[in-house]
């Protein structure tokens, strides 16, 4: 599982509600992604961090910000969240030995009523 | 642009049949390919991979090979187990930093 853990693994709040997920890692991998999985769309990259302090938009960004302050943990944050961000988020960190490949954390699942 | 057509689900089989999940994709360059499998309640698990046209990935039982004339990379296991029942993701990656994937196709293994 490459060290990845997420938390919380379940979260219900409200619409207007600002959110934070943590991801978490242990072997110090510098590429780290936020995706989104959603019936019918399989997983999409909302952000990515190429390392402390880098980050960069994915597919479906709007509606969130990340931070990477340290290389084990990257937060993503709904400001301020809608319905819309009901999901299942995953973490994914790339690969030290082959960077085409990519591995997945255990998951968060967000309910925004 | 990029982008990956799996075969809709849900695929319900019993226990020792064929199995083949379609996958097409449409890529800029020359993608990387995958096969990511996702267990109930767990996140995603990198079932196979392929880099280059006409490799195979194999693992498990399960194989599949990249097609690049067809734009194909088709998942197969000739004799599937109960425990196989999941969700099978296809996925490419070009040189970009983020994958593709597919829909998903889940796969209910009967006894």
């Amino acid at each position: 599982d490459a060290g990845i853990t997420q938390s919380p693994r379940h979260k219900v709040t409200e619409t207007g509600t600002p959110v934070t997920l943590r991801c978490h890692q242990t072997e110090n991998h510098r590429y780290m992604y936020w995706y989104r999985q959603d019936p019918g769309h399989g997983l999409r990259l909302i952000h990515y961090s190429y390392g402390v302090k880098d980050t960069d938009k994915g597919e479906v960004s709007d509606g969130y910000s990340v931070s990477r302050s340290k290389t084990e943990d990257f937060l993503l944050t709904l400001e301020s969240a809608t319905s819309s961000q009901t999901s299942v988020y995953f973490c994914a960190i790339r690969s030290l030995a082959s960077t085409d490949t990519q591995y997945f954390g255990p998951g968060t699942r967000l309910t925004v009523l | 642009g990029n982008s990956v057509t799996q075969m809709e689900g849900p695929v319900t089989l019993s226990e020792e049949a064929f199995l083949t999940i379609n996958c097409t994709y449409t890529a800029t360059g020359y993608p990387s390919l995958f096969w990511y499998v996702q267990y109930p309640g767990e996140g995603l698990q990198l079932l196979l991979k392929a880099t280059k046209a006409d490799d195979k990935g194999s693992n498990k039982g399960f194989e599949a090979t990249y097609r690049k004339e067809t734009t194909s990379f088709h998942l197969e296991k000739g004799s599937v187990q109960v425990s196989d029942s999941a969700v099978y993701f296809c996925a490419l990656k070009t040189g970009a930093n983020n994958l593709f994937f597919g829909t998903g196709t889940r796969l209910t293994v009967i006894p």
